[in-house]
């Protein structure tokens, strides 16, 4: 059962202007929500988190914002840049638990 | 290095043979884990060590894959008997035991990219 899903698998948008995207999930003991970053031919880099207590999250560009009734997430990346161009994965973690569920991911092109 | 390293990056393999992936975690890192990514997914869990010790493999796909951390460091992940279904990208993570509550997040290597011919 896919517990966390990306629907979108695509997304372009033009340099300077807000990108979002989505996560569902369906497990309501997930307690922790991640956002990795994906370059070709690297792993995954850590972008941002937010706990399940919290609805909003910030750090510099980059916002996700929880939706614990709806079970959904976002990642918001305002102004977007040509560098942001890569694979977004929506990660969660079940309570008390160690490992991550992963989305399968939305590639996000900022065009320039 | 500052970071995960995982080596080699690349592996090919016959069906029917052994491999042996390496991992060795960001320096200070008690936990280690290891996922398995197919091609156009999500990295999967296979298994994940507190220091030396395996507390969940429940994500091996099978009797042919094992994984061990002998002296709390440098993890080891064997695939025996390699089927074309093994190929994928397998992922290594590390990170801190999170402290009063607070969530440490895992960061990961670049991966080997195992090919079954």
């Amino acid at each position: 059962d896919q517990q966390v899903k990306q629907n979108s698998p695509s997304l372009s948008v033009q340099e300077g202007r807000i990108s979002i995207l989505n996560c569902d999930y369906t497990n309501s003991m997930f307690d922790y929500f991640l956002w990795y970053k994906k370059y070709p031919a690297e792993g995954p880099t850590f972008l941002i988190s937010i706990s399940s207590i919290k609805d909003k999250n910030e750090d510099g560009r980059f916002t996700v914002f929880l939706n614990k009734s709806a079970k959904h997430l976002s990642l918001h990346i305002v102004p977007s840049q040509p560098g942001d161009s890569a694979v977004y994965f929506c990660a969660a973690r079940k309570e008390y638990g160690n490992k991550l569920v992963f989305g399968a991911g939305t590639i996000l092109r900022v065009k320039s | 290095g500052a970071g995960v390293s995982q080596s080699p990056r690349y592996k090919v393999a016959k069906r029917g043979q052994d491999v042996a992936l390496r991992c060795d975690p960001i320096s200070g890192h008690v936990s280690l884990f290891w996922y398995q990514q197919a091609l156009g997914q999500g990295p999967e869990f296979l298994t994940y060590f507190q220091n030396e010790a395996q507390l969940d493999k429940s994500g091996l796909p099978s009797d042919r894959f094992f994984a061990e951390r002998p002296e709390g460091s440098v993890s080891t992940l064997k695939i025996q008997r390699t089927q074309q279904e093994d190929s994928a990208v397998y992922l290594c993570a590390s990170s801190y035991i999170g402290v009063a509550g607070r969530y440490q997040p895992q960061h990961f290597g670049d991966g080997t990219r195992l090919s079954i011919l």
